[in-house]
């Protein structure tokens, strides 16, 4: 079966750094993603991991373990416009670009 | 430049109307998607089309049908509206290369409601 778990909401104070742990269970493994969306608008992309190891990317980062089956995305120094949605998503199939997206994860920021 | 657009960004509907949302995308991408947002803020697949062609078809009720006139235009037609409808549906698009990463572009959204 496919399986993405992601915290639902955290929290986090401007200039802190926060983490976003995403464990996944898919029948396939091609990839993974991480997607910001803020209220009302279109998932963005962020970042992509297919390699264990951490890929740095200005204030954000990701991590993969493949044999642990988890990532995480890193946000550094935080600012307000952070707030927003955090989605990781697994493309399972080397065959297709089909993501399996989990629930996401709402992150605010407070002053 | 917008990169995917849709229309219309908002439709209200009645129950039992037909209703049909376009997809644009001018980033020359192959293959292009319909996804489903609900209100819990889960992003599911509906479809995907490569080059005009059907490769992936989620479960989804056999009211949706998915049409694809070139590969730079994906449209959603929905028969028979339901309350369970009303979600909001993404279109998005991306460019397989070996070696890149597969990034998916998404549409700003229509926020379908159905009363």
């Amino acid at each position: 079966g496919q399986n993405i778990d992601q915290p639902t909401e955290m929290t986090a104070t401007e200039g802190a750094i926060v983490q976003i742990n995403c464990t996944y269970q898919t029948s396939g493994f091609n990839g993974l993603f991480w997607y910001q969306q803020h209220a009302g608008e279109a998932p963005t992309f962020l970042s992509y991991n297919v390699l264990d190891g951490l890929e740095e990317k200005g204030r954000f980062s990701s991590f993969l373990s493949r044999s642990k089956g988890y990532s995480y995305l890193l946000l550094k120094e935080l600012q307000m416009k952070d707030s927003a949605s955090y989605l990781c998503a697994v493309r399972e199939s080397y065959n297709t670009d089909k993501l399996i997206f989990g629930t996401g994860t709402r992150l605010q920021v407070f002053p | 430049d917008t990169a995917v657009s849709q229309t219309p960004k908002y439709l209200v509907t009645q129950m039992g109307n037909d209703k049909s949302i376009k997809c644009e995308q001018n980033l020359g991408h192959d293959t292009m998607y319909w996804y489903k947002q609900d209100s819990k803020k889960f992003l599911k697949i509906m479809f995907s089309y490569n080059n005009k062609e059907l490769i992936i078809n989620e479960t989804v009720p056999n009211r949706f049908s998915p049409k694809s006139p070139d590969k730079a235009h994906l449209n959603l037609h929905i028969n028979s509206l339901e309350l369970g409808d009303s979600a909001v549906y993404f279109c998005a698009s991306s460019q397989e290369a070996s070696g890149r990463s597969y990034e998916q572009y998404f549409g700003p959204g229509t926020r379908l409601t159905v009363t």
